[in-house]
C-alpha cells in the first residue's frame, strides 16, 4: 500500500528558528510532492509544490526533495506564532492520485 | 469571490436521517473531490470526479453518493446517517491533466457534520 509518512508531534520551535518538517514516501514512482498548511478549524492550504531534486525557496519557506531517499522536508525559516498550523504532506504517486499524510503539528513558541 | 464554497458549513442530523451537502468551484478547473477528515484529522479521499465523470471512488459505504451536474459542482448525498459520519467533509478542486501543476487541489472551507 502506498503511504506517505509524517511524524505527527507536536513539534515546538522557538520563535525566529527554523522548523524542519519531514515526510517519507513509499512509491517510487511518485512525481510531485505537496505541502498544504491547515490551521485548526480551518481548511488545507498549498503551500509549496516540487517536482525536482533539491531545494525550492518561496519567501520563507524552503521545500526540499531526495528522490534517491523518497525523502521531503519543509523549512521554515525565521518562524512566526502564525506558523503554529498543521502540516501536511502529499505525494503525487505513480497513478496520479495524491497520497497524503497524517500531518505534522507545528507548535512556534514566542 | 470565494474560489471554492461548500454549504452549509455545519450539519447537526440525528441517526437514520438523509443529508445532502453541495459543492461548487469557480476556477474553471475539470476535478473536483470529496474528502473526509476525522477527529485524528486524517484527510481521506472519498471520490474524484473529472468533467463530471467519477475517476475515483474508494472503500466508503454506499450510504454516500456523489453527483456532479457539471463539472463547477460536485454534490454528496448521504443516506441513512451513522454516529460515524461525524467528521468534516471538505471539497476539492484541481485544473486536471497535462502537467506538475495540474494536480495542486484547492480546497472548500469544509463542511462540520454532526450526527446524534
Amino acid at each position: 500500500q502506498k503511504e506517505v509518512e509524517q511524524n505527527s508531534g507536536p513539534l515546538s520551535v522557538p520563535e525566529g528558528a527554523i522548523a524542519s518538517l519531514n515526510c517519507t514516501y513509499s512509491d517510487r514512482g511518485s512525481q510531485s510532492f505537496f505541502w498544504y498548511r491547515q490551521y485548526s478549524g480551518k481548511s488545507p492550504e498549498l503551500i509549496m509544490f516540487i517536482y525536482s531534486n533539491g531545494d525550492k525557496e518561496d519567501g520563507r519557506f524552503t521545500a526540499q526533495l531526495n528522490k534517491a531517499s523518497q525523502y521531503v522536508s519543509l523549512l521554515i525559516r525565521d518562524s512566526q506564532p502564525s506558523d503554529s498550523a498543521t502540516y501536511l504532506c502529499a505525494a503525487l504517486d505513480s497513478n496520479y492520485q495524491l497520497i497524503w499524510g497524517a500531518g505534522t503539528k507545528l507548535i512556534i513558541k514566542p | 469571490d470565494t474560489a471554492v464554497s461548500q454549504t452549509p458549513k455545519y450539519l447537526v442530523t440525528q441517526m437514520g436521517n438523509d443529508k445532502s451537502i453541495k459543492c461548487e468551484q469557480n476556477l474553471g478547473h475539470d476535478t473536483m473531490y470529496w474528502y473526509k477528515q476525522d477527529s485524528k484529522k486524517f484527510l481521506k479521499i472519498m471520490f474524484s470526479y473529472n468533467n463530471k465523470e467519477l475517476i475515483i471512488n474508494e472503500t466508503v459505504p454506499n450510504r454516500f453518493s456523489p453527483k456532479s451536474p457539471d463539472k463547477a459542482h460536485l454534490n454528496l448525498h448521504i443516506n441513512s446517517l451513522e454516529l460515524g459520519d461525524s467528521a468534516v467533509y471538505f471539497c476539492a478542486s484541481s485544473p486536471g491533466q497535462g502537467n506538475p501543476h495540474s494536480y495542486e487541489q484547492y480546497f472548500g472551507p469544509g463542511t462540520r457534520l454532526t450526527v446524534t
